[in-house]
């Protein structure tokens, strides 16, 4: 099956510096990857995603980057600020026909941007 | 607003008292789907939902069942809970094939003793 891993598990910035966490998989047939945020005492929410045929999305301080050859993709976080903070979890979707679908998540990344 | 509304958000109860955790979505959504969130396991999912009547086992079942009578509602059951489920649970929903990402609920933190 599917394996996600992520790093860093926890990360440090200054406010205004920017965040990168990296994730890997396993399975090329996974063919979509999304980013949850999750703060304090809430559910994870989705923030960004980014499917196979695509390297890049952004949107305003967020990117994700995709290299399907080396089964890795990463979230930026740029000109962080102290609402940045919280734990970040990557996706993998590994879809078959049928409707079956099977998302495999990281183990997070606890985000903390000292002000 | 759309949302995903679990209930309990928190529970405490005791080792082998039957319990349900509720799940309802007004999305109309065909995928539901229940996590348990652990420290330093990340998500892991317990069941999944394709549609009414069809569900199916995620990476860690033992311990759990589920049920979709009808297309909002996914509860969560444990017969007989143990020690080992004291976690944090989310129930999650989305269009057929997760294209879009999922929405989830809130949380339900379960401490059994």
């Amino acid at each position: 099956g599917e394996n996600v891993e992520q790093h860093p598990s926890t990360l440090s910035v200054q406010e205004g510096d920017s965040a990168v966490i990296k994730c890997t998989y396993s399975d090329s047939a996974s063919n979509y990857f999304p980013w949850y945020k999750q703060e304090l005492g809430k559910g994870p929410q989705l923030i960004i995603d980014i499917r196979s045929n695509v390297g890049e999305k952004k949107d305003q301080r967020i990117a994700v980057t995709l290299n399907k050859t080396a089964k890795h993709f990463s979230l930026h976080i740029t000109e962080t600020q102290p609402e940045d903070s919280a734990v970040y979890f990557c996706a993998a979707r590994l879809g078959r026909s049928g409707g079956y679908q099977k998302v495999t998540f990281g183990t997070g990344t606890k985000l903390q941007v000292i002000p | 607003e759309a949302q995903v509304t679990q209930n309990p958000r928190y529970l405490i109860t005791v080792t082998g008292k039957k319990l349900t955790v509720t799940c309802s979505q007004n999305m109309n959504h065909e995928y539901m789907s229940w996590y348990r969130q652990d420290p330093g396991l990340g998500l892991r999912q317990i069941y999944y939902s394709m549609n009414v009547e069809v569900t199916d086992k995620g990476d860690v079942p033992e311990g759990y069942k589920v049920s979709r009578k009808e297309k909002r509602n996914f509860p969560l059951i444990l017969e007989s809970p143990s020690p080992n489920q004291t976690s944090l649970y989310f129930c999650a929903s989305s269009t057929q094939g997760a294209l879009y990402g999922y929405t989830f609920g809130s949380g339900t933190r379960l401490t059994v003793v």
